[in-house]
C-alpha cells in the first residue's frame, strides 16, 4: 500500500517570502516516482514534476526547487520568492510499477497575499 | 503532453438524473483514469478505463453507479448514475501512466447536484 502524508493543510505568505511544502511518502516498491501537482482556483490539475526513486538530485527550475531524500522519505517543494499567482493548492503524489493509481496527498493551500 | 478535454466544464443537475462526461485526448493513449475530488478533498481514483473491455473498478465503486466506456484510444466517457447531493465533486479524466509516464489530467467537470 502506497500513501502520502502532506501535514500542512493550509499555508499563508506574504508575496516575496520563501515557502516550503513538505511531503513524505510511504511504499514498499524499491522501484516508485514522486510528482507534485498544482490546481488553481480554475480546477485544473497541472503537473509540476516527476522523480523517480533512483534519481535523488535535487531539481529546480525557476523559483521551485524540489528536494528528495530517500532517507527520511520525504520529497518537498520550495517556492523562491512566491508571487500571488502561486496560490493554490499543491498536490504530492506517488506512484510505483506495481501499481496503476497514483495516491495523492490531502493537498497544501497555500495563500499568498499582496 | 497530450491535449486532453472534458464536457461539461460544469453542470447543476437534480437528484436522481445521470449525467455523462466526456474526455477527448488529441493522441491516442494506452491509459485513461478517472477520478473524483469531492470538496476540499484530494483526488480519488474510481477507475481506469480500458480499450475494448470493461473498466477496472477501485474499492468503493461500481460499474451500475459509474459507467464508463472507452470506445477508442482518444475517448472515454464517465456517467455518474442516479446522482445524490454526494456526488457534487469534481471529475477528471487524467491519461499515462503505467508508474513510468507522467499522468496529464484533463480541466476537470465541476458537478452540483441538488
Amino acid at each position: 500500500a502506497q500513501k502520502v502524508t502532506q501535514a500542512q493543510t493550509e499555508i499563508s505568505v506574504v508575496e516575496k517570502e520563501d515557502v516550503t511544502l513538505d511531503c513524505v511518502y510511504e511504499t514498499r516498491d524499491t522501484t516508485y516516482y514522486l510528482f507534485w501537482y498544482k490546481q488553481p482556483p480554475s480546477g485544473e490539475l497541472v503537473f509540476l514534476i516527476r522523480r523517480n526513486s533512483f534519481d535523488e538530485q535535487n531539481e529546480i527550475s525557476g523559483r521551485y526547487s524540489w528536494n528528495f531524500q530517500k532517507s527520511t522519505s520525504s520529497f518537498n517543494f520550495t517556492i523562491t520568492a512566491s508571487q500571488v499567482v502561486d496560490s493554490a493548492v499543491y498536490f504530492c503524489a506517488v506512484t510505483s510499477g506495481s501499481a496503476r493509481q497514483l495516491t495523492f496527498g490531502s493537498g497544501t493551500q497555500l495563500t499568498v497575499l499582496p | 503532453s497530450a491535449v486532453i478535454s472534458q464536457k461539461p466544464s460544469r453542470d447543476i443537475c437534480q437528484r436522481g438524473t445521470s449525467l455523462t462526461i466526456q474526455c477527448q485526448v488529441d493522441s491516442q493513449v494506452t491509459m485513461m483514469f478517472w477520478y473524483r475530488q469531492q470538496p476540499g478533498q484530494s483526488l480519488t481514483l474510481i477507475a481506469t478505463a480500458n480499450q475494448g473491455s470493461e473498466a477496472t473498478y477501485e474499492s468503493g465503486f461500481v460499474i451500475d453507479k459509474f459507467p464508463i466506456s472507452r470506445p477508442n484510444l482518444t475517448f472515454s466517457t464517465l456517467t455518474v448514475s442516479n446522482m445524490s447531493p454526494e456526488d457534487s465533486s469534481i471529475y477528471l479524466c487524467s491519461v499515462g501512466g503505467q508508474g513510468r509516464e507522467t499522468q496529464y489530467f484533463g480541466p476537470g467537470t465541476r458537478l452540483l447536484v441538488l
